[in-house]
């Protein structure tokens, strides 16, 4: 059955520090991988997606995330993180190989700190 | 920037009613636009994607008939809760792309969201 996990609930990183947010999927066919980012007082914002090609997706804001295929992950990172990267950020994938339709599943979020 | 406008950004009303949520692209044309769903415990679900001029395209286990999409524009699309129950009371948000497909490299702009809370 298709799902997302994302293992963290939160995520605390000092500013300036790299941080990584996990995510892990499980499709039947080959996926749609999506990053979002709900901040406090802008919304809900997309990140970045892959859909196929480099395994390596660069996105908004200096984030950018790793397709592991053999490890089923598409986990987000950044170099250096911001204060103002604190915020929600989900993990999705959207099955294409699901018979009757797509489907696109969200993780449960993970909350990120950075602390100055 | 690109900005979606969404609206109301809150409305209450009585069960069985139906109630309509707008959504503009101000300063681009949106030729897909897309309804998001948020639970109070903050998960989030893709119910439609819609193309101007044409039909939704409706996410598994979303139901076309309660779910109502209308894309007639560029810059409009609506979303309609029919007979909406305090069940269908959650956070609905839209966002815009300036292009079709999935395969697309245009940003997604979403709007501030609206909070439907039925009694």
């Amino acid at each position: 059955a298709q799902s997302v996990a994302q293992p963290e609930d939160q995520v605390n990183v000092a500013e300036g520090n790299p941080l990584t947010v996990k995510c892990t999927y499980s499709v039947s066919g080959n996926p749609y991988l999506f990053w979002y980012v709900q901040y406090p007082n802008r919304g809900l914002q997309f990140l970045l997606k892959y859909i196929t090609g480099d395994n390596l997706v660069k996105g908004s804001y200096g984030f950018e995330a790793e397709f592991n295929k053999s490890q089923t992950s598409f986990h987000l990172k950044k170099p250096s993180a911001l204060v103002s990267d604190s915020a929600l950020y989900f993990c999705a994938v959207r099955d294409l190989n699901r018979a009757g339709g797509f489907k696109t599943i969200f993780g449960a979020g993970t909350r990120l700190f950075v602390k100055a | 920037g690109a900005v979606v406008s969404q609206h109301p950004s809150w409305v209450i009303c009585k069960s069985g009613t139906s109630v309509k949520i707008e959504c503009r692209s101000l300063d681009f044309q949106a030729t897909t636009m897309f309804w998001y769903r948020q639970f109070p415990k903050q998960s989030l679900m893709l119910m439609a994607t819609s193309n101007e001029g044409s039909k939704a395209t409706y996410e598994q286990g979303v139901e076309k008939d309660k779910f109502l999409i209308n894309h007639a524009s560029l810059t409009l699309s609506t979303l309609t809760v029919t007979s909406a129950h305090p069940e269908d009371s959650s956070f609905y948000i839209c966002s815009a792309s300036e292009r079709t497909g999935g395969n697309s490299n245009q940003p997604q702009h979403f709007g501030d969201g609206t909070r439907l809370s039925i009694l």
